[in-house]
């Protein structure tokens, strides 16, 4: 497909399991991020990639999220002992360079984590 | 305060109406601004972006932004259910790549 694909699209995990949350970018893409999305509110901001380079992870709320994307083309997200507050959609974007102020965004569809 | 702030609504119209959408944002640095379109369980999509004040028009859409009182518009006209969705607006942080959004507003169009 020619779109951000994400996977999976639901995760439940029981509060303490860790969990890997993939994401498949434009090909091309120099750029990748992962936001987070709570019920009712707008994507935050956790972390940017450009090509195997993460250049920003300020918006990762604790040590216990990790993300990378060792060859510069898929990433994963992966959270560990998962708590009930990190119930999100979790979504990721690419763009084609990062370098322009008003460069597109391609979102996918997200992975909705319910952590019970 | 949050960066950028948006009424979630939601907001309900007749078909055919004119909508209106807004946000505020706090810092004057700020210089691009967009506007996506999410529908549900699916992610934002860029609908527009205008760079500092003024208007930009595509097809039914106004963007259109007031640097002075930091203020940005989305207008919807001839609104079709099709448009029944969530507005977030955005802004590049000052650091440039990082896109800073707004809540969303939920807005409903009714056949």
């Amino acid at each position: 497909g020619a779109g951000v694909s994400q996977s999976p699209r639901y995760k439940v995990a029981k509060r303490g399991q860790d969990v890997a949350l993939r994401c498949d970018p434009i090909s091309g893409h120099v750029s990748l991020f992962w936001y987070q999305q709570a019920l009712g509110q707008g994507p935050e901001f956790l972390t940017y990639f450009q090509n195997e380079a993460q250049l920003d992870k300020s918006g990762l709320p604790s040590d216990r999220f990790f993300a990378e994307r060792p060859e510069g083309s898929v990433s994963t997200l992966k959270i560990q002992r998962t708590q009930q507050e990190d119930s999100a959609v979790y979504l990721c974007a690419s763009s084609l360079s990062g370098r322009t102020d008003h460069e597109k965004l391609f979102f996918g569809s997200g992975t909705q984590l319910s952590v019970l | 305060q949050k960066e950028v702030e948006q009424d979630p609504g939601p907001l309900s119209v007749p078909e055919g109406a004119i909508v209106s959408l807004n946000c505020t944002y706090s810092n004057s640095a700020f210089q691009y601004f967009m506007w996506y379109r999410q529908y549900s369980r699916k992610g934002p999509e860029l609908l527009m972006y205008t760079y500092s004040s003024g208007n930009k028009e595509d097809g039914r859409f106004t963007a259109q932004v007031d640097k002075s009182s930091k203020y940005i518009s989305l207008f919807i006209r001839d609104s079709q259910p099709s448009d029944s969705a969530t507005y977030l607006c955005a802004t590049k942080g000052t650091g440039g790549f990082k896109t800073i959004f707004g809540a969303g507003t939920r807005l409903f169009v009714k056949a």
